[in-house]
């Protein structure tokens, strides 16, 4: 069963580095997400991305943040800057369409430690 | 904004027992809801959704129906399993607010043998 997948598992940075999250989405998906959850609080959006632009994003998305597919099969998140309280679980997403039936398929996210 | 409250846990069952784990939203329009599993070392996986009100969702033996009057889709399941240990995430997706997930906090089940 095709399913998204994300590396590293696990990232540890020091506060004020880049770091860049990869995703690779299911590969007839065209709708992409990332998702984040701090410990201890609820899963948030950050961002979506359909055709090559975001879509959508929250808040939480400021300019520290951005996202790329580089080629036809990866999808990014790269966190230019990163700050004590980047430290988190990122979950990309990838869905065929957004209209109902509608179903996002979630990666099993990446652990963001910033030290 | 849209928000999902969802019972705080751990829960903890024995095998068999009655599972009812609560979920409430507030949305501003008017939403899809969807329950998610996540099991341990895992992403989340769609467990049921329910598109309008009066809706059941129901998949592995849990069932959750959306409740319009008292915003409220609560999942259950009649007997549950060790299997079934795992975190349980209630959300919904606005349909008049783009594609996003709202998700609740989350609720750990833990179901001893």
């Amino acid at each position: 069963e095709p399913e998204v997948t994300q590396t590293p598992s696990h990232q540890v940075t020091q506060m004020g580095q880049e770091v860049i999250l990869r995703c690779v989405p299911i590969s007839n998906h065209l709708y992409f997400y990332w998702y984040r959850q701090i410990l201890g609080q609820k899963v948030e959006f950050l961002v979506s991305f359909y055709n090559n632009e975001i879509s959508e994003k929250s808040e939480i998305f400021d300019d520290q943040f951005s996202v790329e597919r580089p080629d036809g099969s990866n999808f990014t998140l790269k966190i230019r800057s990163t700050k004590l309280e980047d430290s988190a679980m990122y979950f990309c997403a990838s869905s065929e369409e957004v209209e109902a039936p509608y179903e996002q398929y979630f990666g099993p996210g990446t652990r963001l430690t910033v030290t | 904004g849209d928000s999902v409250t969802q019972m705080e846990g751990p829960v903890t069952l024995s095998e068999e027992a009655f599972l009812t784990i609560n979920c409430t939203y507030t949305a501003t329009g008017y939403p899809s809801l969807f329950w998610y599993v996540q099991y341990p070392g895992e992403g989340l996986q769609l467990l049921l959704k329910a598109t309008k009100a009066d809706d059941k969702g129901s998949n592995k033996g849990f069932e959750a129906t959306y409740r319009k009057e008292t915003t409220s889709f609560h999942l259950e399941k009649g007997s549950v399993q060790v299997s079934d240990s795992a975190v349980y995430f209630c959300a919904l997706r606005d349909n008049n607010a783009g594609n996003m997930l709202t998700f609740g906090g989350g609720t750990r089940l833990m179901v001893k043998p």
